[in-house]
């Protein structure tokens, strides 16, 4: 079945250093792919989407690109801060799916 | 408002008792989700409904069930809670082949 595989956490980065959490998948047809956030104490929020091969999605300094050929959206910027420290969870959604498939999260600290 | 709303966000109850964790959404969305989310494992999902007449089970439903009572109202019921249903529920809502959006979540311990 689908699956999707991230880098195991915790990260721990200084301010201002480059971030990249690797994920992976395994899928059948087409899927698009999704980063999710999640703050302290709230919920997961979208970060940024890609829906075909080759696409980058983009958010607050934050990038993926879809590598079909690698099957791998991994998540990078280049700058992080402290702001920035939360949990990642790297997402697919098959074509015509109903349910959207969650790797097992990151958690990304970062020092002042 | 927060577009999607859960209630209560902390709960602590006994092994055998029922509970029942309600999510309310403003956004409009027919579908409707509830995951489970433990440390490490990421989400699981529990159950999810398209809309009022459909319901479908979802990885891990045993030990649940749910109430779509409204387009904008989904509930899950633990029938008799035990320990290793100890976990962090998130609700979910999104339209067909969009990005899902959660609410705040529910912590739910069960001693």
């Amino acid at each position: 079945g689908d699956s999707v595989t991230q880098m195991e956490g915790p990260v721990t980065l200084s301010e201002e250093a480059f971030l990249t959490i690797n994920c992976t998948y395994t899928a059948t047809g087409y899927p698009s792919l999704f980063w999710y956030v999640q703050y302290p104490g709230e919920g997961l929020q979208l970060l940024l989407k890609a829906t075909k091969a080759d696409d980058k999605g983009s958010n607050k300094g934050f990038e993926a690109t879809y590598r079909k050929e690698t099957t791998s959206f991994h998540l990078e910027k280049g700058s992080v801060q402290v702001s920035d420290s939360a949990v990642y969870f790297c997402a697919l959604r098959n074509t015509g799916g109903f349910k959207t498939i969650f790797g097992a999260g990151t958690r990304l600290f970062v020092k002042a | 408002d927060a577009d999607v709303t859960q209630t209560p966000r902390n709960r602590i109850t006994k092994t055998g008792k029922r509970i029942m964790l309600e999510c309310s959404q403003t956004k409009g969305h027919d579908r409707m989700y509830w995951y489970r989310q433990d440390p490490g494992l990421g989400l699981q999902l529990i159950y999810y409904s398209f809309d009022v007449k459909d319901i479908n089970k979802g990885e891990i439903s045993d030990g649940y069930s749910v109430s779509r009572q409204a387009q904008a109202k989904f509930s899950l019921s633990l029938e008799s809670a035990i320990p290793n249903q100890t976990a962090l529920y998130f609700c979910a809502t999104s339209r067909q082949g969009d990005e899902q959006f959660f609410g705040p979540g529910t912590r739910l311990t069960v001693l």
